[in-house]
Formats: C-alpha cells, sequence, structure tokens
C-alpha cells in the first residue's frame, strides 16, 4: 500500500531555515509528482510547490520562490522540502502528497509541525 | 490566481440530511477541481478528483457536480463520522489554489 511518511516536528528560530523530507513507499517512485502544501493553524490549506520526481521539473507558488526548495532522493524514494528565513507566518502543518502537475494529491503523509518561535 | 469561492464557510445539519457545499472558480478550470476531507488533526483526504469521480473506497454518499465554472459538492444521508472541513481544490492552472474550506457539523 502507498505511504508518505514525514519527518518529525520541528522548531526553529526566525530566519532559520527547516528541511521537511517524505519517505514514500508501494508505488514507483519516479512516476508521479509531489506536492507541498501547508496549513496554519486554523486556517485553510495553501498549496507551496510540486516537483515532478520524474524530469525534475519544479513549479513553486510565487510567494515562496526564492525561500523554497524542493530535492527528490531516488534512491531512498524520499522528497524534501525545504524552506528559507523562517518567519514566525511560516509557523505550520507541512504536508507532502503524492501528485501534482497533472495527477491528483491522492495520498499524503501525516504532516509535519514547524514551529517558528525567538 | 484562480480564485475558489466556498460556500457557506460553515453549516449545521441533522443526521439523514443532504448536504450540499459550492465552489466557484474565477476562471475555466476545466473539470480540474477536488474536494478534500478534512477531520481536526489528520492529513487531507481526497474524496472527489475531477469534478465528479469517486476516489477508490469512498463511500457513494458523497457526489460531485459540475456546471461551467459552479461546482457542487454534496453528502447526502448525513452521517455523524462526515463532521470535518471540506475543501475544493483546482489544478488545471499553477498555483494550484484551495477554497477557504466548509466545516460541517451535526
Amino acid at each position: 500500500q502507498v505511504q508518505m511518511v514525514q519527518s518529525g516536528g520541528e522548531v526553529k528560530k526566525p530566519g532559520a531555515s527547516v528541511k521537511v523530507s517524505c519517505k514514500t513507499s508501494g508505488y514507483t517512485f519516479t512516476s508521479y509528482a509531489i506536492s507541498w502544501v501547508r496549513q496554519a493553524p486554523g486556517q485553510g490549506l495553501e498549496w507551496m510547490a510540486w516537483i515532478n520526481i520524474h524530469n525534475g521539473d519544479r513549479q513553486y507558488a510565487q510567494k515562496f520562490q526564492g525561500r523554497v526548495t524542493l530535492t527528490a532522493d531516488t534512491s531512498t524514494a524520499t522528497a524534501y522540502m525545504e524552506l528559507k528565513s523562517l518567519g514566525n507566518d511560516d509557523t505550520a502543518m507541512y504536508y507532502c502528497a503524492r501528485g501534482g502537475e497533472t495527477t491528483v494529491n491522492n495520498y499524503w503523509g501525516q504532516g509535519t509541525l514547524v514551529v517558528v518561535s525567538s | 490566481d484562480i480564485q475558489l469561492t466556498q460556500s457557506p464557510s460553515s453549516l449545521s445539519a441533522s443526521i439523514g440530511d443532504r448536504v450540499t457545499i459550492s465552489c466557484q472558480a474565477s476562471h475555466d478550470v476545466s473539470d480540474f477541481l477536488n474536494w478534500f476531507q478534512q477531520k481536526p488533526g489528520k492529513a487531507p483526504k481526497l474524496l472527489i478528483f475531477d469534478a465528479s469521480n469517486l476516489d477508490t473506497g469512498v463511500t457513494s454518499r458523497f457526489s460531485g457536480s459540475r456546471s461551467g465554472t459552479n461546482f457542487t459538492f454534496s453528502i447526502s444521508n448525513l452521517q455523524p463520522e462526515d463532521v470535518a472541513t471540506y475543501y475544493c481544490q483546482q489544478y488545471d492552472h499553477v498555483p494550484v489554489t484551495f477554497g477557504g474550506g466548509t466545516k460541517v457539523d451535526i
């Protein structure tokens, strides 16, 4: 069965960076994109970016351009999202999801809570 | 960016009721509109993809339809386990966007 397992929660200071991992299993990693979506406390869902694992293409939401980097390790079927220059408003639950570009997000990780606090 | 206007933002209904949620897209998104259910403390779960297709294993009490840029999500015979927040999402255009969510209570 398809599984998406994310790394544990993080507490970061303003200005720092965070890197969240998403280890996948149960499907061919290179056959699907991976999307990243975040949710601030009590708020709605916000799409950040996706990466096409097969060809490396990436699309980022404009508000995250230059601050977020998506990578993938095909040897371990793991995707990564790094967010730099963290501010207090980056405190959120970060989700990875299988799919993006032309495929739907039908499997999701459990979420990684990132708290930014001085 | 494509704006998705979801309404209502919240609703309360009785067990067995039929509930309908609307999602109005600001521009054409073809059928590339999905519906998700999110329960507190959990990741979103895909219910309906491409406007009207039920995802595998999802109860047929859930349904979706499209009329132009207006999309509708329905729950028939509302059950206690349906208490959740529901989101629409378009993926026809980048950036992918979500509606603001509809909180459904019993």
